[in-house]
């Protein structure tokens, strides 16, 4: 069965510190993507990035950036410096192909970030 | 035009309405989808069409009606529903899973429905 665990429920920090957020997911297939999104307090889910499992060259854009280990099954999610504006919910979700040419998102249960300023 | 459009942004409703959600794109997706989110919980999957055709019904109530009339227009007809269904509901729209393989989904904004 497909799953996403996202254990840190919660996570508090001060302005300018960096966080990492924690994905970890099971599958069995061996092609499938995985995702990130933020869902602010205005409730709209914010796309962050796509990654296909054949790919795990780390990603980097801006203060965030993104560590793919297939070997431990892990998609994990830096803020560097983090602000303010960085506090919401975050989302890790794996897909798997649905019928119709469509995709299916499993996600994790989020982590909601505090920043403090 | 990179964004998908819900109305309305909150609705009140009995349980003996009949309210209708909207979700429009235009960003030539094929593949528009409903979620519903509770508090405090990721997003459940419910419905997704793939060129206006149903895919996938993640056995939703009847209560709840998709419907698709054209490649940009998504529409979720509401009927006695219960307090329950209160939550916010959430449409997204992506390109179809092709040679690129499966491709992320733009959420719009949502809907905040409350069932008295």
């Amino acid at each position: 069965a497909q799953k996403v665990t996202q254990a840190q429920t919660e996570i508090s920090v001060v302005e300018k510190e960096d966080v990492t957020l924690d994905c970890v997911y099971e599958t069995r297939d061996t092609t499938y993507y995985l995702f990130w999104y933020k869902q602010p307090p205005s409730g709209e889910l914010v796309f962050l990035i796509r990654r296909n499992s054949f790919d795990e060259q780390n990603e980097i854009s801006g203060r965030y950036s993104w560590n793919f280990q297939k070997s431990t099954s892990s998609f994990n999610f830096t803020i560097t410096a983090s602000q303010v504006v960085d506090s919401a919910v975050y989302f890790c979700a794996l897909s798997e192909v649905g019928s119709g040419n469509t995709g299916k998102l499993i996600f994790g249960q989020g982590t909601t970030l505090q920043v403090k300023p | 035009d990179t964004e998908v459009t819900q109305t309305p942004k909150h609705l009140v409703m009995g349980m003996t309405n009949k309210k209708s959600l909207k979700c429009e794109q235009h960003m030539g997706h094929r593949a528009m989808y409903w979620y519903k989110q509770k508090a405090k919980k990721p997003p459940e999957l419910m419905f997704v069409y793939s060129y206006e055709k149903l895919s996938i019904n993640e056995s939703v109530p009847s209560r709840f009606s998709p419907e698709c009339p054209n490649s940009s227009l998504l529409n979720l007809h509401l009927h006695a529903l219960q307090p329950e269904d209160s939550a916010l509901y959430l449409c997204a729209s992506s390109h179809e899973t092709g040679l690129a393989g499966v491709n992320e989904q733009f959420f719009g904004p949502g809907t905040r429905l409350t069932v008295l």
